[in-house]
């Protein structure tokens, strides 16, 4: 079975302090991909990121980065210097090959707020 | 701007009617989709399309129905069989299938009278 698990449910900071939003997943593919997606308050989901699974590089992407950790199976994501802009709901999601279906599981969200 | 509409973006149904949620894309995407999501849950499937007449069900398809008849285009009917439709519904696209990001629409509400 595919799972994806996003413990924190809500997390307050204070603009400009770093944060970091878990996400544990399981599968029994070998081969597989990890997103994550910002859904700000007009509702629409913002794609931010996908990694495959052998490809276990940190990427920064200006604030943004990731770490992918296969041996935990944790695909975590860190905010530097946080904005209130960044205030969200950030979802973590997984899809496998082995159907070719295209098929996202989502975890349940992290809700961030950045407070001024 | 190239983008996904979703429409109308409130919707009020009442008991024993069918309603019908419009999602329009021109990425010119082979793939869609429709998620349903509740309150502090994650995303869940409800149908996709690889192609353009060819539609698959998702983890929760009972009670919903899709057509697929221009690329376009990848409206869901929610039936009166749905007997908890109040949801947010959010509608999306990707090139083709095969773990390619998906481009989200902003969602349309459904509420019941």
């Amino acid at each position: 079975a595919q799972k994806v698990t996003q413990a924190q449910t809500e997390i307050s900071v204070v603009e400009k302090e770093d944060v970091t939003l878990d996400c544990v997943y399981e599968t029994r593919d070998t081969t597989y991909y990890l997103f994550w997606y910002k859904q700000p308050p007009s509702g629409e989901l913002v794609f931010l990121i996908r990694r495959n699974s052998f490809d276990e590089q940190n990427e920064i992407s200006g604030r943004y980065s990731w770490n992918f950790q296969k041996s935990t199976s944790s695909f975590n994501f860190t905010i530097t210097a946080s904005q209130v802009v960044d205030s969200a709901v950030y979802f973590c999601a997984l899809s496998g090959v082995r159907y070719n279906t295209d098929k996202l599981i989502f975890g349940t969200g992290t809700r961030l707020q950045v407070f001024p | 701007d190239g983008g996904i509409t979703q429409s109308p973006k409130y919707l009020f149904r009442k008991e024993g009617q069918n309603v019908t949620l419009s999602c329009e894309q021109n990425l010119n995407h082979d793939a869609m989709y429709w998620y349903r999501q509740d309150p502090g849950q994650g995303l869940r499937l409800i149908y996709y399309s690889q192609i353009v007449n060819d539609f698959q069900k998702g983890d929760i398809a009972e009670g919903y129905s899709v057509s697929r008849e221009k690329k376009e285009s990848f409206p869901l009917t929610v039936t009166s069989a749905q007997k908890n439709p109040t949801a947010f519904y959010l509608c999306a696209s990707s090139i083709r299938m095969g773990n390619q990001p998906q481009h989200f629409g902003d969602g349309t509400r459904l509420s019941i009278l």
